[in-house]
């Protein structure tokens, strides 16, 4: 039972376009919700988090949508730079699971110059 | 802030042997651990939750007797894969927490039993 899905394993992209990577969850006790990065045998990096009192929430170029009713959020990078390339995890969690982390699958960014 | 220490980064070890594994908030106290490992095309899992100097909590499925996890400083958490099999081959990540806020993790371990 996957509580939070990373429908799409890889996105590639353009530099210089925007990226979307989408994320959905099932779980409605989640009320935090956080987006990692992740290169092959590192740690995951922490990038953006969003609370479920908010529908958006910016940092430089990333920001991130949540569509509470969906159950739905994305992560926009824009513009996107081959730097970008790596695997975006999408992470929930809630007082409910006293906080654990929750992840998605990921989704492999490719950026091209 | 939040710097994290773990090592090692990768080991081989030969099957029914043991591996431990460090980790370290180097400038900040550390009252919860969380351990989680990957496998390949797979999410973060979260094997155990522990906090200082309490007994760790084990998620579903996770063997207590196999993956050993030591808590006992604010800034040192060791997870200790006993007689490691093949199928334990995986990355591990520790993520030291205070009170469960926060979610820096340490750099990983890639684990490979041959």
């Amino acid at each position: 039972d996957q509580q939070v899905k990373q429908n799409s394993p890889s996105l590639s992209v353009q530099e210089g376009r925007i990226s979307i990577l989408n994320c959905d969850y099932t779980n409605s006790m989640f009320d935090y919700f956080l987006w990692y990065k992740k290169y092959p045998a590192e740690g995951p990096t922490f990038l953006i988090s969003i609370s479920s009192i908010k529908d958006k929430n910016e940092d430089g170029r990333f920001t991130v949508f949540l569509n509470k009713s969906a159950k739905h959020l994305s992560l926009h990078i824009v513009p996107s730079q081959p730097g970008d390339s790596a695997v975006y995890f999408c992470a929930a969690s809630g007082v409910g699971s006293n906080y654990k982390l929750t992840f998605g699958k990921g989704t492999l960014l490719t950026v091209n110059p | 802030g939040a710097v994290v220490s773990q090592h090692p980064s990768w080991v081989i070890c030969k099957s029914g042997t043991s591996v431990k594994i460090e980790c370290r908030s180097l400038d900040f106290q550390a009252t919860t651990m969380f351990w989680y490992r990957q496998f390949p095309k797979q999410s973060l899992m979260l094997m155990a939750t522990s906090n200082e100097g309490s007994k760790a909590t084990y998620e579903q499925g996770v063997e207590k007797d196999k993956f050993l996890i030591n808590h006992a400083s604010l800034t040192l958490s060791t997870l200790t894969v006993t007689s490691a099999h093949p199928e334990d081959s995986s990355f591990y990540i520790c993520s030291p927490s205070v009170g469960g806020y926060g979610y820096t993790f340490g750099s990983g371990t890639r684990l490979t039993v041959v």
